[in-house]
């Protein structure tokens, strides 16, 4: 099932810079779409979400960008910070009840 | 802040036996998920429940899988008869509506 993907599997930024995280979808009737940041041993940490209706949405340091036409969504953060360190996963919500499908993660490292 | 919380935080059984692994959602919320996360692979979803029935389910949520919410504050997930390939962290999310899941810290089973 690769509905969602995020094809880069590490990306290691330094402190202050910004950190982009990419994912790609294929599936149309997705509607909303989310990023969670998860640490080893612990259960996915909400952090920001947008709907298919808007195309950014902003929270403190962290924006979501959706391209519908590309079916590409992305998450800034900025500045990164070295607890920003953990893995990332986009999840997507198709229009039935609420299941979401999650892309394979990508290790961000924020180097002091 | 309320959260998710799950038990155990690990499970070991013998091929063959019966499980059940329990969450506490956040109490005002409706909608109750398990997912589940084999060791290198996506987070993979499992089940949805609302309005005290099944909403939706996966292919792999068969006939071994079922869940209730008892008393309706608990949630549960019971493997009847565990595989070596049940194998995996477990993972029950809540949510107030079909948008925003919050994710419990998981349970990690493993089936010897």
């Amino acid at each position: 099932d690769q509905q969602v993907k995020q094809n880069s599997p590490s990306l290691s930024v330094q402190e202050g810079r910004i950190s982009i995280l990419n994912c790609d979808y294929t599936n149309s009737m997705f509607d909303y779409f989310l990023w969670y940041k998860k640490y080893p041993a612990e259960g996915p940490t909400f952090l920001i979400s947008i709907s298919s209706i808007k195309d950014k949405n902003e929270d403190g340091r962290f924006t979501v960008f959706l391209n519908k036409s590309a079916k590409h969504l992305s998450l800034h953060i900025v500045p990164s910070q070295p607890g920003d360190s953990a893995v990332y996963f986009c999840a997507a919500r198709d229009t039935s009840y609420g299941k979401l499908t999650f892309g394979q993660g990508t290790i961000l490292t924020v180097h002091p | 802040e309320p959260e998710v919380t799950q038990t155990p935080s690990h499970q070991v059984t013998q091929m063959g036996q019966e499980v059940i692994l329990r969450c506490v959602p956040i109490s005002n919320h409706l909608y109750f998920y398990w997912y589940r996360q084999i060791l290198g692979q996506k987070v993979e979803f499992l089940v949805s429940f609302y309005n005290n029935e099944i909403s939706e389910k996966s292919e792999i949520f068969d006939d071994q899988f079922s869940v209730e919410r008892p008393d309706g504050s608990n949630f549960t997930l019971k493997i009847r008869s565990t595989k070596l390939e049940d194998s995996a962290m477990y993972f029950c999310a809540s949510g107030q509506g079909l948008q925003t899941q919050y994710f419990g810290p998981g349970t990690r089973l493993l089936v010897l």
